[in-house]
């Protein structure tokens, strides 16, 4: 089965702190994908990467970067954290952008 | 932006009863995809109809696809209190087959 984890179910900050949120799958997935879940707003797109090092803006990228270092690990930073950035972060990982996407469980994150 | 509305937002009913939900999206698509989500949970992905495709089933689930009215329905047959959950769609649109859009779901609860 294929596995996506991420390295927090909930953390908790405070305003201006540099945040690392981590994702790892294990299907040697070309695809992987960050998303902010908030209500009544579904899941909006952060950021995409197709293969290592390379990175695509999705449609809400400002305040936010990726890292995709290796092909199984994809790490998104928020540089100084604000309030407004307080949401569930899911991660998902894909064979083909078109095919299903795998998600992880998803991290709660409130920045104080 | 969003593609993909789904209707109702929220849904109640009895154990056994069948549940229907809509999404009505706004470009032409490549594919359209259905998603659940149990509270506080990641994504599970469901089904995947194409666009030249009009039906289409799984279990107790069926999709419909109707490209002429930009529509799709998830049909859950003979609800369980385990369906009980939030229920997204996900399209890829033909001109932009980078990523899926997600609607902003529909919430499902079913009573025993």
């Amino acid at each position: 089965d294929v596995k996506v984890t991420q390295s927090s179910r909930y953390l908790v900050k405070r305003t201006g702190e540099k945040v690392f949120l981590e994702c790892v799958q294990d299907m040697d997935h070309e695809n992987m994908f960050w998303y902010r879940q908030d209500p009544g707003l579904g899941l909006r797109l952060i950021y995409f990467s197709y293969d290592v090092k390379m990175k695509e803006k999705g449609d809400i990228p400002e305040g936010y970067s990726v890292s995709r270092e290796k092909k199984e690990r994809f790490s998104l930073i928020l540089e100084s954290a604000s309030t407004n950035q307080t949401s569930m972060y899911l991660c998902a990982s894909s064979s083909s952008p078109r095919d299903e996407q795998f998600f992880g469980p998803g991290t709660r994150l409130t920045v104080l | 932006s969003q593609q993909g509305e789904e209707d109702p937002q929220a849904l109640s009913i009895q154990e056994g009863e069948n549940a229907t939900m809509n999404c009505s999206y706004k470009t032409s698509i490549n594919n359209l995809q259905w998603y659940r989500q149990n509270s506080g949970r990641g994504l599970v992905h469901l089904i995947l109809i194409r666009s030249n495709e009009r039906e289409k089933h799984s279990g107790r689930l069926r999709v419909t696809l109707d490209t002429s009215k930009k529509s799709s329905s998830l049909l859950i047959t003979a609800s369980r209190a385990a369906d009980t959950a939030s229920y997204f769609c996900a399209t890829e649109p033909r001109r932009d087959t980078d990523k899926l859009i997600f609607g902003t779901g529909t919430r499902l609860q079913v009573f025993p």
